[in-house]
C-alpha cells in the first residue's frame, strides 16, 4: 500500500516558470490537501479538496491552483513561480470523516532561483 | 489574530526522563486536538487525536491531555528515548468542518542517550 505519492521529491526553477506538484493516493479518500512548510512558519494549508470536482482555498492560496478530476489525484500548479514560493510541500489525504487521522507525503522540495 | 503556539525553541532531555510539549491557542473552540511527529526530512506522522470531551488520551509512552478552560494541551513521553527525538506538531480543526486543519510551528525534541 503506497499511501500517498508525491513527484518530484526535489525541484529547482526560475523565476517565471510554470511546473505541477503531483499527488496521488490509493486509500480512496475523499478529502485531500496541500501545505506548505516554511522554517518558523509550520505547515500553511494552501488548497483543499473534500471529493472529486470540488476544490477550495486555504490560508495561502495566491500563486498556486489545483484541480480534482479523480479521487485518487489532486495535483498542485504554479503558474510563474517566485523566489517566495520556496518551499516544502506537502501533500495530504483523509477518509471523509472529519477528526480522522491525517496520511501526508514525503514532501517535494522546491527552489524558485 | 487566532494561533496555534508552540515553544519554537528545542526541547533537551535525558533519556528516560519525561517530556511535555505544551500547545495553546487562542480564538478557536476545536472539537479535537491532533499531535503528529515529523523526522527531518519526512513528512508528518499522525500520533494521537484527543476530543474535547476527553481530559486524556494514553498510547503506550504517549500521554495527551486537553484543557478547553486555558485553551492548551500538553503531549507528555515517558521514559524517553533517543529514537523519539523529532519534531513534535499539534494541530486544531479551526472551523470543525474537518476542512482546514491548522498546525502549530513544532517543537523540536532532543533526547540525549
Amino acid at each position: 500500500n503506497a499511501g500517498v505519492t508525491q513527484t518530484p521529491k526535489f525541484q529547482v526553477l526560475k523565476t517565471g516558470q510554470s511546473m505541477t506538484l503531483q499527488c496521488a493516493q490509493d486509500m480512496n479518500h475523499e478529502y485531500m490537501s496541500w501545505y506548505r512548510q516554511d522554517p518558523g512558519m509550520g505547515l500553511r494549508l494552501i488548497h483543499y479538496s473534500v471529493g472529486a470536482g470540488i476544490t477550495d482555498q486555504g490560508e495561502v492560496p495566491n500563486g498556486y491552483n489545483v484541480s480534482r478530476s479523480t479521487t485518487e489525484d489532486f495535483p498542485l500548479r504554479l503558474l510563474s513561480a517566485a523566489p517566495s514560493q520556496t518551499s516544502v510541500y506537502f501533500c495530504a489525504s483523509r477518509p471523509g470523516i472529519s477528526g480522522n487521522t491525517i496520511y501526508f507525503g514525503e514532501g517535494s522540495w522546491l527552489t524558485v532561483v | 489574530s487566532q494561533k496555534i503556539e508552540q515553544n519554537s525553541e528545542a526541547l533537551n532531555i535525558q533519556e528516560g526522563k519525561t517530556a511535555t510539549l505544551t500547545c495553546n491557542y487562542t480564538n478557536y473552540s476545536p472539537a479535537y486536538l491532533q499531535w503528529y511527529r515529523q523526522d527531518p526530512g519526512r513528512g508528518p506522522v499522525f500520533l494521537l487525536l484527543i476530543r474535547e470531551n476527553e481530559k486524556e488520551k494514553r498510547k503506550e509512552r504517549l500521554k495527551v491531555t486537553f484543557d478547553t478552560t486555558l485553551k492548551q494541551s500538553l503531549f507528555h513521553i515517558t521514559a524517553s528515548q533517543p529514537a523519539d527525538s523529532a519534531t513534535y506538531l499539534c494541530a486544531l480543526d479551526i472551523n470543525n468542518a474537518g476542512n482546514m486543519l491548522t498546525f502549530g510551528g513544532g517543537t523540536r525534541l532532543m533526547v540525549k542517550p
